[in-house]
């Protein structure tokens, strides 16, 4: 258990609909990373928020979008949801800008 | 999106097997990590490096950080059926303009009892 936690742990949802994911980061972490997993394109890095600010972006889609709140929760929302927006949603948390980055164990995003 | 270039692909090995695999960059690096996927779970940290040279170990896996430091290698010795999974290399340049971890494609490694 890396106390990295996200829920949900699946998603089933339609073309066009919107979902928010939640991730948790391990106690005393202030780095929160969101990742997407899918069989063509492996582990991409979407985006970092740090303390409450954004800090790097990487291939985030303009139909999703990030937050972290004061007690350092993190939300992602997907938007306008297309088929290939399915995958695996990984958020990792780490003591502020390290690369040692904890896992949670992920959402399974499907959209049908 | 950039990824690294991970080698093998996939490996299929009879347990007690030796296991070699790396990773290679067209750009530098100042750190290399070296994560292990179950099915269904989120990456776990096996090793990291910081320095060109390094070679580190964590039980039967030793990782090193090539001396160019555009290349990271990962070594399992007696490998046993738990090792299973996806191997991913990840690494990170400090400075440039993507200053995010780089993930490469991954090695599934597959052990036969």
């Amino acid at each position: 258990d890396s106390g990295v936690t996200q829920t949900p742990k699946h998603l089933i949802t339609a073309t066009g609909q919107r979902v928010t994911l939640r991730c948790s980061p391990r106690s005393g972490d202030l780095s929160v990373y969101w990742y997407q997993q899918s069989l063509d394109q492996g582990l991409q890095f979407l985006i970092q928020y740090y303390n409450g600010e954004e800090r790097a972006k990487g291939n985030i889609l303009e139909r999703f979008s990030a937050q972290q709140f004061p007690d350092l929760h993190s939300e992602l929302n997907l938007s306008s949801l297309e088929l290939g927006d399915s995958a695996l949603y990984f958020c990792a948390s780490s003591v502020a800008d390290s690369d040692e980055q904890f896992f949670g164990p992920g959402t399974r995003l499907t959209v049908l | 999106g950039q990824q690294l270039n991970q080698s093998p692909q996939s490996m299929f090995i009879q347990e007690g097997e030796d296991v070699s695999m790396n990773c290679t960059s067209s750009s530098i690096f100042n750190t290399w990590l070296w994560y292990k996927q179950d099915p269904g779970e989120g990456p776990v940290l096996l090793i990291a490096l910081y320095k060109a040279g390094e070679l580190t170990s964590n039980g039967r896996l030793t990782a090193q950080f090539g001396i160019t430091r555009k290349d990271s290698f990962l070594n399992i010795s007696a490998s046993i059926p738990s090792d299973v999974g996806i191997y991913f290399c990840a690494g990170r340049f400090y400075g440039g303009a993507t200053n995010k971890l780089i993930f490469g494609t991954g090695t599934l490694l597959a052990v036969q009892p």
